[in-house]
């Protein structure tokens, strides 16, 4: 399983951050997997942001602290997800992650599988 | 949220060395509690997962254990690849939440 990371690595502020994670080697509407954004900052650490899951619908949860401004878009016809961070600010610049979490069989409940990782920077 | 306490924050060792890592997490999560190793520019990798269960692949002088809310991540006998930052992560809650880091450097 690989997930390949996609999207522009500057953004200005209060424009919309969008990213986009391809998953080779699983499904996005797998039943045994969540498919998560986290993010890292040396001020933050790593911050989860949010998953994107399918059971007979689908469901996304977000972070509470970037819940009015963040969407994800499962896409079934080319297997991936996506983030769409509105709103920038200069405090959302970090590495942000797309990761695998399975929530049956070995390693459940842990992020298994991660993208390398994208560095987004907020400024003008 | 979940607050998850790792310490140190920052430790040093020599290669051969047997190395000690605690989480403590603000409340009760059963054994949902995972340890990454991360080394510079890469993306956290999983090593133990339910809180002592050795992920595939990995070395086995790596291994974790836990009394209560605490948690503990050990290297038997320190290798030079192991010089890392190590994570700790909870997943009882939805609302995951990582500790802030142990960097094991080279003495």
């Amino acid at each position: 399983v690989q997930l390949q990371q996609s999207g522009p690595g500057l953004v200005k502020p209060s424009q919309t951050l969008s990213l986009t994670c391809v998953i080779s080697g699983d499904s996005v509407s797998s039943s045994s997997a969540t498919w998560n954004w986290i993010r890292q900052s040396p001020s933050r650490g790593l911050e989860w942001l949010g998953r994107t899951y399918y059971r007979s619908k689908w469901y996304n949860d977000y972070a509470v602290s970037v819940k009015s401004r963040i969407t994800f878009n499962p896409d079934t016809s080319k297997n991936q997800f996506s983030l769409q961070l509105n709103s920038v600010t200069p405090e959302d610049t970090a590495v942000y992650y797309c990761a695998r979490l399975a929530v049956t069989g070995t390693a459940s409940h842990a992020f298994d599988i991660w993208g390398l990782g994208t560095l987004v920077t907020v400024s003008s | 949220d979940i607050q998850m306490t790792q310490s140190p924050s920052s430790l040093s060792a020599s290669v051969g060395d047997r190395v000690t890592i605690t989480c403590r997490a603000s409340q009760r999560i059963s054994s949902y509690l995972n340890w990454y190793q991360q080394k510079p520019g890469k993306a956290p990798k999983l090593l133990i997962y339910a809180a002592s269960s050795l992920q595939s692949g990995v070395p086995s002088r790596f291994s974790g254990s836990e009394s209560g809310t605490d948690f503990t991540l050990t290297i038997s006998s320190l290798q030079p690849e192991d010089f890392a930052t190590y994570y700790c992560q909870q997943s009882y809650s939805t609302l995951y939440t990582f500790g802030q880091g142990t960097k094991l450097e080279i003495k």
